[in-house]
């Protein structure tokens, strides 16, 4: 029982260059996430799904894109990275259940963007 | 906005002893509010929930306390040991927030022998 399935583990890019990172999970989970995790600001949301096919914006979208064209995988691209998106990246799922989002992390992406 | 704040300093503790970890929120009142544990390296772990009518709750050596009148969840680990050293997370679903959770900084825990 894999779980959330993170892929890459480690990335270096240079400046203005782009990625997708990948992930994906075998638990049925309709609501999809991705964050960003840096050191004092804790993880903040990026971008996140409620289904197949659909996205919204969290707290710090820009320079992120994302889509959901299969329930099981959610892909986060970075069009043209920036140093300031230097950070580790979390994908986490969850069930549709009211009032208890118990949300099951990837093991996170490490990008370096020189 | 809503604020979570976790302290930020390490709490080092030895072995046997209880800790004691502090979540507070500002603003809006959550409908629930849970514990993550985070190991180096690794993604956090879900390790208990407690809604907003709750003042406690336990799963083994763990206890949560919820006081939505000082804003504060107070997270236990009694007879602790070192395997329990991690940074701890405090995470809050706002009534009305949409299935987003809003995550506190962490506490790093150390247990020493």
């Amino acid at each position: 029982n894999a779980g959330v399935t993170q892929t890459p583990k480690f990335r270096v890019l240079k400046t203005g260059q782009s990625m997708t990172l990948l992930c994906a999970q075998d638990m049925n989970h309709e609501y999809m996430y991705w964050y960003r995790q840096d050191p004092g600001m804790g993880l903040r949301l990026i971008h996140y799904s409620v289904g197949e096919g659909t996205t919204a914006k969290g707290e710090v979208p820009d320079g992120y894109n994302v889509s959901r064209l299969k329930k099981q995988n959610f892909l986060l691209g970075l069009e043209s990275a920036a140093p300031s998106q230097t950070s580790v990246y979390f994908c986490a799922s969850s069930k549709q259940e009211i009032g208890k989002n118990i949300q099951y992390f990837g093991a996170g992406t490490r990008l370096s963007v020189l | 906005s809503q604020k979570i704040e976790q302290n930020s300093e390490a709490l080092n503790i030895q072995e046997g002893k209880t800790a004691t970890l502090t979540c507070n929120y500002t603003n809006y009142s959550p409908a629930y509010l849970q514990w993550y544990r985070q190991d180096p390296g690794r993604g956090p772990v879900f390790l208990l929930l407690i809604r907003e009518n709750e003042k406690e709750k336990r799963k083994e050596r763990l206890k949560v306390t919820f006081d939505t009148t000082l804003k504060q969840s107070l997270f236990h680990i009694t007879a602790s040991q070192p395997a329990d050293s991690a940074t701890y997370l405090c995470a809050l679903e706002y009534t009305g927030g949409g299935n987003k959770l809003t995550f506190g900084t962490g506490t790093q825990l150390k247990v020493e022998l």
